[in-house]
């Protein structure tokens, strides 16, 4: 099935250090979500972009809408230790009869050094 | 509110027997997907289904593996004869009409012995 392109594959930082990860597509999409996993968990929703250009912030976190509506990134300032876990990317697309399907990315592992 | 509540959290099966995991979605919500993960891997999309119907299970195997989500009560996905390589993580979000975002639940973690 269909995937984004989601980069890097996995990080390992020193707390304290600034984090990003991006998603690239071929199609466009109507919305950007980003989430993150941790060990044993679902994937909690951190981030929701609805508009091409949209940047958005959730305390730490930064994503953005690529104005191309194929790309979204998420900044993470400042990491700490809790920041460690999967953090995946998926793009909404909407089908005739207005059906939703997520294309999700593979992830990006974040490790953190205390 | 309660999130969407997942049962049961870890389901061990014999190879052979069937697996029934169970997804109740948040309150208001009508639509559900089930995905599976395995190991260090990223999440596979399984099927889309609004209540009484399947909207998109391209990403069902053909057998052994069938979902529904009936007017009432939860989600269920099922799967009959299991074998070893269905060992895996099932999750389910759920999302309300005309929402562009989705809810996961904490999972069901398979074990086939």
């Amino acid at each position: 099935g269909q995937q984004l392109n989601q980069s890097p594959q996995s990080m390992f930082i020193q707390e304290g250090e600034d984090v990003s990860m991006n998603c690239t597509s071929s199609s466009i999409f109507n919305t950007w979500l980003w989430y993150k996993q941790e060990p044993g968990e679902g994937p909690v929703l951190l981030i929701a972009l609805y508009k091409a250009g949209e940047l958005t912030s959730n305390g730490r976190l930064t994503a953005q809408f690529g104005i191309t509506r194929k790309d979204s990134f998420l900044n993470i300032s400042a990491s700490i230790p809790s920041d460690v876990g999967i953090y995946f990317c998926a793009g909404i697309e909407f089908n005739a009869g207005n059906n939703r399907k997520l294309i999700w990315g593979l992830g990006t592992s974040l490790a953190v050094n205390p | 509110n309660a999130g969407v509540m997942q049962n049961p959290r870890h389901l061990v099966r014999r190879r052979g027997q069937e697996a029934r995991l169970r997804c109740s979605p948040m309150k208001g919500h009508s639509h559900v997907y089930w995905y599976r993960q395995l190991p260090e891997e990223g999440l596979k999309f399984m099927v889309y289904l609004q209540k009484e119907n399947i909207i998109d299970e391209s990403g069902m195997p053909k057998e052994r593996f069938s979902a529904e989500f009936p007017k009432e009560g939860p989600s269920i996905l099922r799967i009959q004869q299991v074998v070893r390589g269905d060992s895996a993580a099932y999750f389910c979000a759920s999302s309300p009409p005309a929402a562009r975002d989705a809810f996961f639940g904490q999972g069901t973690r398979l074990t086939v012995v």
